[in-house]
């Protein structure tokens, strides 16, 4: 299957800063998520994204599938953007997809 | 619009004890998954199925857990004589086909 590396594996902001994540994968996918989890372990999906770059709010996302890696960039920190950062490539074939997790990157923002 | 809900959202666990974790999935999605996370070793697969198909059992000892799919947008996942290790968050994910995944908030395990 595919691995998936994501660095750094924690990570402490002040508030305001801003940071990347990294993530690098083995293997062509067919698309690519990021994913949020909160102090309180709920998943919220940020980006679909199977190429290029997007963009929402603070938040944005490229992913340069030919080489194979995905970064996640986050803009003036807040204290409610801690949590964990999990890179998601989904390779397969026939019409269905499967999802590979890294171990994510363990964010936290002090105030 | 509902999301994906998962229930109980804990539950503790005698060890040798059966334990079955439902999913109500979103109406219309087709492929389901079951993933197990663990503090430290990111989350893993547990099977997937598209329609009621079982797909895939890679993972953790496959002869123990099973997934049921008795209505398209419902799942349940049975763990049979839980062990120890079988202490985690256990989430449950659908999609439409080749489109983004939609995760429920997660079933937290203990086993004691």
């Amino acid at each position: 299957g595919i691995q998936v590396e994501q660095s750094p594996p924690d990570l402490i902001l002040q508030e305001g800063a801003n940071s990347t994540l990294r993530c690098n994968f083995s293997d062509s996918v067919n698309n690519l998520q990021w994913f949020h989890q909160n102090p309180w372990g709920q998943l919220i999906n940020l980006f679909y994204i199977p190429s290029g770059t997007k963009q929402n709010g603070r938040l944005s996302a490229t992913t340069v599938a030919t080489e194979r890696y995905s970064l996640l960039y986050i803009s003036s920190s807040q204290t409610t953007d801690s949590g964990v950062y999990f890179c998601a490539p989904t390779g397969g074939s026939g019409g269905y997809q499967k999802v590979t997790f890294g171990i994510g990157t363990k964010l936290q923002v002090i105030p | 619009g509902a999301g994906v809900s998962q229930s109980p959202r804990y539950k503790v666990a005698k060890r040798g004890r059966d334990v079955a974790l439902r999913c109500d999935s979103i109406s219309g999605h087709v492929t389901l998954y079951w993933y197990r996370q663990t503090l430290g070793q990111g989350s893993e697969v547990l099977t997937y199925s598209q329609s009621d198909a079982q797909r895939d059992k890679s993972g953790r000892p496959s002869g123990r857990f099973s997934a049921e799919r008795p209505e398209r947008s419902v799942s349940t996942l049975k763990i049979q004589r839980t062990e120890q290790g079988d202490s985690a968050v256990y989430l449950c994910a659908s999609s439409l086909l080749k489109n983004t995944i939609y995760f429920g908030e997660g079933s937290w395990l203990t086993v004691v």
